[in-house]
C-alpha cells in the first residue's frame, strides 16, 4: 500500500456542489499539507496541519476548508465548487526537522464544469 | 513574498551529458532546500535535499547551494533518457519547513537518445 493515500483519484464535478477530497498516510507523520497544481502555476500550498488541533492556512486558502480527523487523516473540502478550482491536487506528509522531504500523495484530478 | 524561480525550459540534453539545473529564491532566512522530479501526470517525488552551502552528492546527482548567492542547483551526470522529467525546486524559510514549502515552477528536461 502507498504512503500517502488520496481519493479519489480523479473527480467531475458540477459548479456549486460541495465536494470532498480525502487523504491518510501511513509514514506517522504530524505534518500533513494539500496543494494545488495549475499548469504554469506550479505547486502552491493550500492548508497544512502539523497536528489534530494545529490547522493552518496557506497561500491561497479562499473556497477550500480542511478537517484534520486523525494524525493519519487529512480532508480537503470544497464547500461550493467553481471551474477555476479545476486543478491538480496533492496531499503530502512530513516529518519535523530539517532532515526531511515530503512524502507525496498520488493525487487528484478534480474537474469542475 | 517568497518566490523560486525555475527556467521553465525545455532545457534540451544530450544521452549521457551533464543536465544542469538552477534556481533562485528571493527569502534570504531560507535553510532547506530540496529538488523534486515529477513525470508528467505523476506525483513529485524527491531526489535530494541540502542544506548547508557547497555540493552534496548523490550517485548521478549532485545539488550545490550558494546561500551569499541565493542560488541553488542540481546536476544530474551520465543523463539518461529516464531523467526526462520536470524538476522542481523548493525551499523552506524555517528550518524543517514549519510553514510549508515553496515550490518553483519547475523546468522541464528532456534527454535526447
Amino acid at each position: 500500500d502507498a504512503d500517502v493515500t488520496q481519493t479519489p483519484r480523479n473527480r467531475i464535478t458540477k459548479t456549486g456542489k460541495r465536494i470532498m477530497l480525502e487523504c491518510s498516510q501511513t509514514k506517522g507523520h504530524d505534518r500533513m499539507y494539500w496543494y494545488r497544481q495549475d499548469p504554469g502555476l506550479g505547486l502552491r500550498l493550500i492548508y497544512y496541519s502539523f497536528d489534530v488541533k494545529d490547522i493552518n492556512k496557506g497561500e491561497i486558502s479562499d473556497g477550500y476548508s480542511v478537517s484534520r480527523q486523525a494524525q493519519a487523516k487529512f480532508s480537503l473540502s470544497l464547500e461550493s465548487a467553481i471551474p477555476n478550482q479545476t486543478a491538480l491536487y496533492f496531499c503530502a506528509t512530513s516529518g519535523a526537522g530539517v532532515n526531511y522531504g515530503y512524502t507525496f500523495g498520488s493525487g487528484t484530478r478534480l474537474t469542475v464544469v | 513574498q517568497k518566490e523560486v524561480e525555475q527556467n521553465s525550459g525545455p532545457l534540451s540534453v544530450p544521452e549521457g551529458a551533464i543536465a544542469s539545473l538552477n534556481c533562485t529564491y528571493s527569502d534570504r532566512v531560507s535553510q532547506s532546500f530540496f529538488w523534486y522530479r515529477q513525470y508528467s501526470g505523476k506525483s513529485p517525488e524527491l531526489i535530494m535535499s541540502i542544506y548547508s552551502n557547497g555540493d552534496k552528492e548523490d550517485g548521478r546527482f549532485t545539488a550545490q547551494l550558494n546561500k551569499a548567492s541565493q542560488y541553488v542547483s542540481l546536476l544530474i551526470r551520465d543523463s539518461q533518457p529516464s531523467d526526462s522529467a520536470t524538476y522542481l525546486c523548493a525551499v523552506s524559510s524555517r528550518g524543517g519547513g514549519a510553514d510549508g514549502l515553496t515550490f518553483g515552477k519547475g523546468t522541464h528536461l528532456i534527454i535526447q537518445p
